[in-house]
């Protein structure tokens, strides 16, 4: 699977957009832009995904280049539960594979 | 989403004992289950695939000895790290894979914590 590059950490204050960035600059034609993340001691959880177009759904918004060598993960109004390690990940074939988690972004939600 | 359950959440043991990890797909039939073990204030790593029925493949660096998994059913895999040492003290985590229920998104439990002392 390509390699994606996330920044370690980053913060925000509470009830204010989020916009966490992912470059992916070697992603093939094939490849679905996947983000998870981890809560504290708990196990990933699906926020969303996209290949082309950008995606909304209650938890997020994904947005994509038009070249798709960089995407943006958008959390509209953060808030304390939002505070986890936010995981991009480039998945070529949906289905029954593994994700390779990277080392994530930690986002850190200021009250 | 689906439900993924793990048990125990956490376990203490001795160095040099066995400990069996379920994971178990509650409402949906997972083909496919995944475990991943991370270590503190690092990613998951994965160690392991296993197919319903079939041998699990693991990763290369994981000794399929030491970690055995079974994946006898479409609701249930086991990872029973044995002989257990210090260094095995992790977050283990399983997912579940199943389509159509899952083909766009992996389904996680959460995490067992193995201390072994």
């Amino acid at each position: 699977d390509a390699k994606t590059t996330q920044p370690n950490s980053m913060e925000s204050n509470e009830e204010e957009p989020v916009h966490l960035p992912c470059n992916h600059s070697t992603i093939s034609g094939t490849d679905y832009i996947h983000w998870y993340r981890q809560l504290p001691s708990q196990g990933p959880e699906y926020v969303i995904h996209g290949l082309t177009s950008n995606v909304n759904n209650r938890m997020a918004s994904l947005a994509i280049a038009e070249d798709r060598k960089s995407s943006t993960l958008i959390l509209h109004r953060a808030t304390l539960r939002d505070a986890a390690v936010y995981y991009c990940i480039l998945r070529d074939h949906p289905g029954n594979t593994p994700l390779v988690f990277g080392k994530g972004t930690r986002l850190s939600v200021i009250a | 989403g689906a439900v993924v359950s793990q048990h125990p959440s956490w376990v203490i043991c001795k160095s040099g004992t066995s400990v069996k990890i379920e994971c178990r797909s509650l409402d949906f039939q997972a083909t496919t289950m995944f475990w991943y073990r991370q270590f503190p204030k690092q990613s998951l790593m994965l160690m392991a695939t296993s197919n319903e029925g079939s041998k699990a493949t693991y990763e290369q660096g994981v000794e399929k000895d030491k970690f055995l998994i079974n994946h006898a059913s479409l609701t249930l895999s086991t990872l029973t790290v044995t002989s257990a040492h210090p260094e095995d003290s992790s977050f283990y985590i399983c997912s579940a894979a199943g389509a159509p229920k899952s083909y766009n998104e992996q389904f996680f439990g959460p995490g067992t914590r193995l201390t072994v002392l």
